[in-house]
């Protein structure tokens, strides 16, 4: 079983709109967890970081929770626009060798 | 600067014939990684380079071979393609192993590869 789940797997949604993707992970003790965007064709590129310490964190139209009690984080992406279409992806570092664990992401479509 | 670069871009094999996927950054990080993303599973490390000279197994490192070339260069062997290794890989590097907050692994666009 993945130790990071994330749901939806695929969302559509029109443009001007928000939402919210979410996250589960299993990972314990972890150091820090990043949602990253990847575009179509393109390598992930990181939105947002937060330490275990950390419950918010903004990107601009970006903005990410965290609950460690829960295992669960949330990304929520206010006013969407036609370049928010991608795929997002919940990364979990590992606190005692480094290694990240990645989700399978959520598939977003805006439309116009 | 290019950050990480990645060729090539596409490739298809056939099974059992051998390639190598490079790789370069020009960011002057120490630390290298090779992953493959498939179909709804999450990036999976296959190997990565704490720093020059270094080389350590991931998670799937099953059918790969990496080397270091310099501090700029790490590529990925494939002796013997096998169809289970049809995936996109993907190249990163960052400052260092360990992720802090302020050390983040930037990623090459990636390499397609199809083995039939």
């Amino acid at each position: 079983k993945n130790q990071v789940e994330q749901s939806p797997q695929s969302l559509i949604i029109l443009e001007g709109k928000n939402c919210t993707l979410q996250c589960n992970y299993t990972v314990s003790p972890f150091s820090n967890l990043r949602w990253y965007k990847q575009d179509t064709g393109r390598g992930p590129v990181s939105l947002t970081i937060m330490t275990f310490s950390e419950n918010t964190k903004s990107n601009g139209r970006y903005t990410a929770t965290l609950d460690a009690d829960t295992k669960q984080s949330s990304l929520h992406i206010t006013a969407s626009q036609l370049s928010d279409s991608a795929s997002y992806i919940c990364v979990v570092t590992m606190y005692n060798n480094n290694d990240m664990r990645f989700g399978a992401g959520t598939r977003l479509t805006v439309k116009p | 600067n290019a950050g990480v670069t990645q060729t090539p871009k596409f490739q298809v094999l056939k099974t059992g014939q051998s390639m190598t996927l490079q790789c370069a950054q020009d960011m002057n990080h120490n630390s290298m990684y090779w992953y493959r993303q498939d179909p709804g599973m999450g990036l999976r490390l296959i190997y990565y380079s704490a720093s020059e000279g270094t080389t350590d197994k991931g998670e799937v490192p099953n059918g790969y071979n990496v080397s270091r070339l310099n501090k700029r260069e790490f590529s990925l062997r494939l002796e013997s393609a096998a169809p289970s290794q049809t995936s996109v890989y993907f190249c990163a590097s960052s400052e260092r192993r360990q992720m802090s907050s302020y050390n983040e692994q930037f990623f090459g666009p990636g390499t397609r590869l199809t083995v039939l």
